[in-house]
C-alpha cells in the first residue's frame, strides 16, 4: 500500500474536465513539494507539473496543480483521447528519508 | 538535448548480482542528484535509490536497503546500481532519472528507457 493515495482510475468525456487527487502526510505532501507524471502506454514517465503548481516548458496550460494540507490535486481540463495515460503524484518524505510515488491513476477518455 | 541512457539489464538467476549503468549528457551531470525508480510488469512507480551531485548523501528504500549500492562517477557523466542478492520481487524495469539540488529535492525531470530487470531461476 502506498504512503501516498490516488483513486485508481478515472474518466470523463473527451472535452471534460477531471481531477485526480493525491493524498499524504505531514512527512511528505504536507512539508515537501509535489509533482505529477504521466505515462503514456509503453514509454517512460514525464513530468508535467512540479514544485506544486508549475508546469515545465511544453506543458500546456490545460494541466494544472494545487496543494492543500497533506493532498494534492491534478487537473485535466479540455480532454483529449492522447491524454489516456496513467497518472502518478510524487515527493519526498522527511520521515522516512525516501522518494515516494502514489499507487497511479489510470485516465480513460470515454 | 538532455538524455539518459540506461543499460545492464537482463536475466539473472535469484541470490545473483547485477550492475546497472546510466549514461547522461546534454546537462551538467555534478550539478544535480540522480535517483533510481524502477516499476514491477503491470504495477506503479516505486522509487528505489538516490545520490546527491557529490554522493555525500545517499538513500535507500526499505526494499533494498542493505542489497544495493548506488554511486557516479561525475567524470564520466555516469551513474551506477549495484544489486546484490537479487530476489525475484525485484524484477522490474528500472529507470534513471534526473533529480534536484539536493537528494531532496524532487520533481524527477528527466527519465530514460529504462533498463528492464529479471530475476528467474
Amino acid at each position: 500500500q502506498s504512503v501516498l493515495t490516488q483513486p485508481p482510475s478515472v474518466s470523463a468525456a473527451p472535452g471534460q474536465k477531471v481531477t485526480i487527487s493525491c493524498s499524504g502526510s505531514s512527512s511528505n505532501i504536507g512539508n515537501n513539494y509535489v509533482s505529477w507524471y504521466q505515462q503514456l502506454p509503453g514509454t517512460a514517465p514525464k513530468l508535467l507539473i512540479y514544485d506544486n503548481n508549475k508546469r515545465p516548458s511544453g506543458i500546456p496550460d490545460r494541466f494544472s496543480g494545487s496543494k492543500s494540507g497533506t493532498s494534492a490535486t491534478l487537473g485535466i481540463t479540455g480532454l483529449q483521447t492522447g491524454d489516456e495515460a496513467d497518472y502518478y503524484c510524487g515527493t519526498w518524505d522527511s520521515s522516512l528519508s525516501a522518494g515516494k510515488f502514489g499507487g497511479g491513476t489510470k485516465l480513460t477518455v470515454l | 538535448e538532455v538524455q539518459l541512457v540506461e543499460s545492464g539489464g537482463g536475466l539473472v538467476q535469484p541470490g545473483r548480482s547485477l550492475r546497472l549503468s546510466c549514461a547522461a549528457s546534454g546537462f551538467t551531470f555534478d550539478d544535480y542528484a540522480m535517483h533510481w525508480v524502477r516499476q514491477a510488469p503491470g504495477k506503479g512507480l516505486e522509487w528505489v535509490s538516490g545520490i546527491s551531485w557529490n554522493s555525500g548523501s545517499i538513500g535507500y528504500a526499505d526494499s533494498v536497503k542493505g542489497r544495493f549500492t548506488i554511486s557516479r562517477d561525475n567524470a564520466k557523466n555516469s551513474l551506477y546500481l549495484q544489486m546484490n542478492s537479487l530476489r525475484a520481487e525485484d524484477t522490474a524495469l528500472y529507470y534513471c532519472a534526473k533529480g534536484g539540488l539536493s537528494i531532496t529535492g524532487t520533481p524527477w525531470r528527466i527519465w530514460g528507457q529504462g533498463t528492464m530487470v529479471t530475476v528467474s531461476s
